[in-house]
């Protein structure tokens, strides 16, 4: 029973255009969510975070939008680069900020310069 | 500042046999965590500790895995003994807090059981 889904496996993106990463969950009480970057050999590193009472926050590049009646949340990159390549996992918790984490499968972005 | 360390990178045993991985967290984060990462997968979390007490474990499949703190830094978890299933990342993180959800993560231990 997955309740944090992130349907695409793999996007490709060109370099300079805006990367838009998808994440669906079933839980009505999650609460807080949270999106991490993972390259390669490497342990995944927090990205950007968003609490329920909001429905979007802002970082640099990085812009995650929170639907809660659709019980969706995306990850927009603008503009996108090279470096940005990496596996994204979506993240949510039912306790607040307190709550363990669960993870979605996550989705392999390339972006191509 | 140093990140959480993890060892060994990696680590290649036959089923049946025992194996132990070793983390250390950031110096003064209060919260450590171990998730086990398989192919394909997100991870998942196996125990989460608080200092060298134990938040949750609900997850760790106790029959065969166990983990510990004991001074409230570093943590150690074992696996006795392994099955092919057990093949998988396994990721230790930590934060400042329970109450703080932005977990640091080392760069994991690759376990193939074969």
């Amino acid at each position: 029973d997955q309740q944090v889904k992130q349907n695409s496996p793999s996007l490709s993106v060109q370099e300079g255009r805006i990367s838009i990463l998808n994440c669906d969950y079933t839980n009505s009480m999650f609460d807080y969510f949270l999106w991490y970057k993972k390259y390669p050999a490497e342990g995944p590193t927090f990205l950007i975070s968003i609490s329920s009472i909001k429905d979007k926050n802002e970082d640099g590049r990085f812009t995650v939008f929170l639907n809660k009646s659709a019980k969706h949340l995306s990850l927009h990159i603008v503009p996108s680069q090279p470096g940005d390549s990496a596996v994204y996992f979506c993240a949510a918790s039912a306790g607040g900020s307190q709550g363990n984490l669960i993870f979605g499968k996550g989705t392999k972005l390339s972006v191509k310069p | 500042e140093a990140g959480v360390a993890q060892s060994p990178r990696y680590k290649i045993i036959e089923k049946r046999q025992s194996v132990a991985f070793w983390c250390n967290p950031i110096s003064g984060h209060a919260t450590l965590y171990w998730y086990q990462q398989i192919l394909g997968q997100g991870p998942k979390l196996l125990i989460q500790f608080q200092n060298n007490g134990v938040v949750d474990d609900s997850q760790l499949p106790k029959d065969r895995f166990s983990a510990e703190r004991l001074k409230g830094v570093d943590s150690t978890l074992k696996i006795q003994p392994a099955k092919l299933e057990d093949s998988a990342v396994y990721l230790c993180a930590s934060s400042l807090s329970s109450s703080y959800n932005e977990q640091f993560f080392g760069p994991g231990t690759r376990l193939t059981v074969l």
